[in-house]
């Protein structure tokens, strides 16, 4: 079944403690990018990547970190969390930037 | 830069009573155009993408249309589980991000 996944759905960490959230895709896309989902702000990308070892800021990246040494996985990485990172987290691929993007079920972090 | 308007915000509807919501746009050269649907804690899922004006398309009871300015998606004689919160979303020319609009939040009543 074609499917991006997320690891954790569910995390709750207190400030300052590195965490890594996991994405995997099984559908061979290029195209990799991260969101956060906030109330009355709708869907943010935080990074993207266009392929392997090719990644880019997205409109609000500060605080993140991610790395694509892979194709199918994109982990996103928070070095030291804080309260206003608290957020619904989707991980989405497509095989190109303009293309159909899939959407992982995700991440609800919450950050004390 | 790249801007998304939905509306209306919410709308509540009784089951098969048809209707339209909007997603305006500003971009410099569209390049995709793409409307989610949105289930409570989940991620958004696909519906359709739209490439050019003039461009439609159809899935049961959804209907996309495409302009210069907007676009429409029409939901004829929508019913309950038609309910759930509609993205849309442009990327222009040039771009690498997605800008996506706030959404419409539909419950269709029984």
């Amino acid at each position: 079944e074609a499917q991006v996944t997320q690891n954790p759905r569910y995390l709750i960490t207190v400030t300052g403690k590195k965490l890594t959230v996991t994405c995997s895709q099984n559908m061979n896309h290029e195209y990799m990018s991260w969101y956060r989902q906030d109330p009355g702000l709708g869907l943010r990308q935080i990074y993207y990547s266009m392929n392997v070892e090719v990644t880019d800021k997205g409109d609000v990246p500060e605080g993140y970190k991610v790395s694509r040494k892979e194709k199918r996985n994109f982990p996103l990485i928070l070095e030291s969390p804080s309260p206003n990172q608290t957020s619904l987290y989707f991980c989405a691929s497509s095989l190109r930037v303009a293309d159909t993007q899939y959407f992982g079920p995700g991440t609800r972090l919450t950050v004390l | 830069e790249d801007q998304v308007t939905q509306s209306p915000e919410a709308l509540r509807l009784q089951e098969g009573e048809s209707s339209s919501l909007n997603c305006s746009y500003t971009v410099s050269g569209l390049r995709g155009l793409f409307w989610y649907r949105q289930d409570p804690g989940k991620g958004p899922e696909f519906l359709f993408t739209l490439y050019s004006a003039g461009e439609e398309k159809e899935k049961e009871r959804l209907k996309a249309t495409l302009t210069k300015k907007e676009s429409f998606l029409h939901i004829t004689a929508p019913k309950p589980e038609d309910s759930a919160t509609y993205l849309c979303a442009v990327l222009s020319g040039g771009s690498y991000i997605p800008t996506f609009g706030r959404g419409t939040s539909l419950i269709v009543h029984p």
